[in-house]
């Protein structure tokens, strides 16, 4: 099956400061979307964007379907984003999504 | 909209008993998915439905777990019966047009 990785695994970020997280896929997609589960374990659903670039607040993620990536940037973070990023994504027909390891983000003060 | 519902939140149980976890799906989304996640397996699709038809089930471990969904707005994940292993955070989660939204999770305990 395909292959989600994700990096880096862990990040620790002074609030304000700015980061991106990569999601690399072995396949080619056609749904890919990225999730942030928070510290209660609730699973938000930040961005669906197989191809291009989105923004929403101080998110924003770009997606190069071509090449097999993606990338979540977080600006200005704030204590908040703290929790674990996901992508996942759907390949070939059906429906079925298969998610990455996801990098898990403290943001301190 | 309120959203995916799971119920119940927490499950505690005995190894032998029957589980029995509960979802409704927002209204109008068409396709449902029941997802597993464990420190040591992260997030695994068990089953996923598209207008109440099981379309993947091979994420499911074995004999011992059923999904069934009677009708657009409910569905059911049965464990029996349940094992220590089978402890985990379940979640459901329901799609429109592709993009998923998930409910709070039922946090399963087999003691």
């Amino acid at each position: 099956g395909i292959q989600v990785e994700q990096s880096p695994p862990d990040l620790i970020l002074q609030e304000g400061a700015n980061s991106t997280l990569r999601c690399n896929f072995s396949d080619s997609v056609n749904n890919l979307q990225w999730f942030h589960q928070n510290p209660w374990g609730q699973l938000i659903n930040l961005f669906y964007i197989p191809s291009g670039t989105k923004q929403n607040g101080r998110l924003s993620a770009t997606t190069g379907a071509t090449e097999r990536y993606s990338l979540l940037y977080i600006s200005s973070s704030q204590t908040t984003d703290s929790g674990v990023y996901f992508c996942a994504v759907v390949t070939g027909g059906g429906n079925k999504l298969t998610f990455g390891t996801g990098t898990q983000l403290k943001v301190e003060l | 909209d309120a959203g995916v519902i799971q119920s119940p939140r927490h499950e505690v149980t005995e190894m032998g008993q029957e589980v029995t976890l509960r979802c409704k799906p927002i209204s109008g989304h068409n396709s449902l998915f029941w997802y597993r996640q464990t420190m040591m397996r992260g997030l695994e699709l068990l089953i996923y439905f598209n207008n109440n038809v099981p379309i993947d089930d091979s994420g499911m471990p074995e004999d011992r777990f059923s999904a069934k969904m009677p009708n657009a707005s409910f569905s059911t994940l049965k464990i029996q019966p349940s094992e220590p292993r089978d402890s985990a955070v379940y979640f459901c989660a329901s799609s429109l047009a592709w993009r998923a939204f998930f409910g709070q999770g039922t946090r399963l305990t087999v003691v």
